[in-house]
């Protein structure tokens, strides 16, 4: 079954803490992304990738950095983490091309819960 | 930009009632549309999509229609289950965008 894997269902940090959210795919997709969750604002792009060593901003960067040095996990970094980081973060991955007539063939994760203290 | 727009929620309905939850949307090109479905503690699933006007998307009895006139993807069932209550989005994407762009989620629950 195809799928892609974040390391942590809960985290509970400190403020200040630098925090290493990972998330790795088993579909040799090219693209993957870092989603932020919080109620009433639906999913905000953070990062996302399109192939090794590459990344692009998404629409809420600040405080983030990602890093891609394999082709099968993505992982989002908080260089230091403060309260409004508190929020669930999903992890997905997409092939390229998009795959015709489907959903672009995105799979999320099941999603990390971050409580920064 | 890009953007998706929901209806507010949370919906709380009993079950066998009908299902509306509203989507319309903002694109610079001709999207593809989707829904995806968050239940308790899982990720994203895809529930339904259409990626041209007119088409219509369907899948474990919700449907929803493109409708390009009036920028609207709204999402309908005709008889709720407990087991529909989940968070909802309505999202979108342009072709070779790669990026999708969601709604702000709307929380359904569905009373015995």
């Amino acid at each position: 079954d195809v799928k892609v894997t974040q390391s942590s269902r809960y985290l509970v940090k400190r403020t200040g803490e630098k925090v290493f959210l990972e998330c790795v795919q088993d579909m040799d997709h090219e693209n993957m992304f870092w989603y932020r969750q919080d109620p009433g604002l639906g999913l905000r792009l953070i990062y996302f990738s399109y192939d090794v060593k590459m990344k692009e901003k998404g629409d809420i960067p600040e405080g983030y950095s990602v890093s891609r040095e394999k082709k099968e996990r993505f992982s989002l970094i908080l260089e230091s983490a403060s309260t409004n980081q508190t929020s669930m973060y999903l992890c997905a991955s997409s092939p390229y091309p998009p795959l015709q007539g489907s959903n672009y063939g995105y799979t999320f994760g099941s999603g990390t819960r971050l409580t920064v203290v | 930009g890009n953007s998706v727009t929901q209806m507010e929620g949370p919906v709380t309905l009993s079950e066998e009632a009908f299902l509306t939850i509203n989507c319309t949307y903002t694109a610079t090109g001709y999207p593809s549309l989707f829904w995806y479905v968050q239940y308790p503690g899982e990720g994203l699933q895809l529930l339904l999509k259409a990626t041209k006007a007119d088409d219509k998307g369907s899948n474990k009895g919700f449907e929803a229609t493109y409708r390009k006139e009036t920028t609207s993807f709204h999402l309908e069932k005709g008889s709720v289950q407990v087991s529909d209550s989940a968070v909802y989005f309505c999202a979108l994407s342009e072709w070779g965008a790669q990026k999708l762009v969601f709604g702000q989620g709307t929380r359904l629950t569905i009373n015995p």
